[in-house]
């Protein structure tokens, strides 16, 4: 079956680190790959989203490249800032799949120290 | 508008009680979500609307009675439940569901449930 797998955290850096959050998954097809941010006491918020294999997504300074060869989807951003403090969930959706079902990574916690 | 709406934000019931979380979205999605977070976990899937009827029910138990009156209206009924159904009850909408998997799910804050 379909499955997200994320590096375990947490992850404490410091201001302006540069940051990696790693994330492979499996799919029987060819599945639209997900950055979903959740700021504590919020709900999830869309970071980015990549459709296709070679798809780069990015906003707010965060990139995550759709690596086909190598079933990967691995966050980066060059400078992080205390405000990226947050849990991050990878997440995958395929076409004929679950009415559009999300399959969430078990997510990892960010902590930015300044 | 990006914003989909949950009321309310926080709700303690006991487990004889009945209540109603609501969740609105005006961005004409056709397709809307319940999800159930427990903390340090990733959300969970729960019911699933497609054009107003019900099309995916996670093997949820009955305590839990969804409801979609339209198109930009997705309620839940809680009905006898119990301390383990406490966490973070999330509605998410979009543009379909299940016809492209590039159609991103939007999320609204939450409503965090304390079952007594």
């Amino acid at each position: 079956g379909n499955s997200v797998t994320q590096m375990e955290g947490p992850v404490t850096l410091s201001e302006e680190a540069f940051l990696t959050i790693n994330c492979t998954y499996t799919a029987t097809g060819y599945p639209s790959l997900f950055w979903y941010v959740q700021y504590p006491g919020e709900g999830l918020q869309l970071l980015l989203k990549a459709t296709k294999a070679d798809d780069k997504g990015s906003n707010k300074g965060f990139e995550a490249t759709y690596r086909k060869e190598t079933t990967s989807f691995h966050l980066e951003k060059g400078s992080v800032q205390v405000s990226d403090s947050a849990v991050y969930f990878c997440a995958l959706s395929e076409d004929g799949g679950s009415q559009g079902n999300l399959i969430f990574g078990k997510g990892t916690k960010l902590s930015v120290k300044p | 508008d990006t914003e989909v709406t949950q009321t309310p934000k926080h709700l303690v019931m006991g487990m004889t009680n009945k209540k109603s979380l609501k969740c609105e979205q005006h961005m004409g999605h056709r397709a809307m979500y319940w999800y159930k977070q427990k903390a340090k976990k990733p959300p969970e899937l729960m019911f699933v609307y497609s054009y107003e009827k019900l099309s995916i029910n996670e093997s949820v138990p009955s305590r839990f009675s969804p409801e979609c009156p339209n198109s930009s209206l997705l309620n839940l009924h809680l009905h006898a439940l119990q301390p383990e159904d406490s966490a973070l009850y999330l509605c998410a909408s979009s543009r379909e569901a299940g016809t492209d998997s590039s159609y991103e799910q939007y999320f609204g804050p939450g409503t965090r449930l304390t079952v007594t």
